[in-house]
């Protein structure tokens, strides 16, 4: 099974509806992270928590909200969707200790489209 | 600001070559960490490899290795034995201490012909 797992996978929405985008990880690390990836570009950061009570901005997170509801799990909502939106949403974890310290690992995306 | 720029948009080589993919960065962090990330067709995000800024020695990773020049500011990842199934987008990401965000590049596009 996948380390980290993001649902749905592809989702089609409306202007102005509001939806939720759930990851979840296995990996017990304590951070998790939500970037956004449009076409011919990298990753850029929405929103990042460090642990269940840290919440920080990225430098993209206007429109955005999450909640981390758990270790485990980390939400991304759009609260009114509009079409510059449209992309694909990587949720991803990392842990401060360990060998792999400071190394982000992704979920599988979940492609946006909003009409 | 950390930036992260990979000058190569695309590159092609022959199955069983060795290409290499360049990627410079700009910091004034003196510990970071830096990534090589491949993303196939697929779309999901695989890391390739990963250096500690601190360690002098070059990281390997089987096929993949890099040359992390640091006085240059300069990580380029190099793919020996070239396989069909290392076509994809390759992302070079830096990483600073405070673990709150990786600054990716803008990609390059390798194609492996067979």
């Amino acid at each position: 099974d996948a380390d980290v797992t993001q649902t749905p996978r592809n989702r089609i929405t409306k202007t102005g509806k509001r939806i939720m985008l759930e990851c979840s990880q296995t990996k017990g690390h304590d951070r998790m992270y939500w970037y956004r990836q449009d076409p011919g570009l990298g990753l850029r950061l929405i929103y990042y928590s460090f642990d269940v009570k840290d919440i920080n901005k990225g430098e993209i997170s206007d429109g955005y909200s999450v909640s981390r509801q758990a270790q485990a799990k980390f939400s991304l909502s759009l609260e009114s969707a509009i079409p510059n939106q449209t992309a694909l949403y990587f949720c991803a974890t990392s842990d401060l200790t360990g060998e792999e310290r400071e190394t982000q690992y992704f979920g599988p995306g979940t492609r946006l489209l909003v009409l | 600001a950390q930036t992260v720029t990979q000058s190569q948009p695309e590159m092609s080589v022959q199955e069983a070559e060795t290409v290499t993919l360049s990627c410079t960065y700009d910091t004034s962090e003196s510990n970071y960490y830096l990534f090589w990330y491949k993303q196939p067709p697929s779309r999901q995000m695989i890391l390739v490899i990963r250096q500690e800024a601190y360690k002098q020695q070059n990281a390997t990773e089987n096929r993949f290795s890099v040359n992390f020049q640091k006085a240059a500011k300069s990580f380029s990842l190099k793919i020996s034995d070239s396989q069909l199934g290392d076509t994809a987008m390759y992302f070079c990401a830096f990483g600073g201490t405070s673990g709150s965000r990786l600054t990716f590049g803008e990609g390059t596009q390798l194609t492996v012909n067979p």
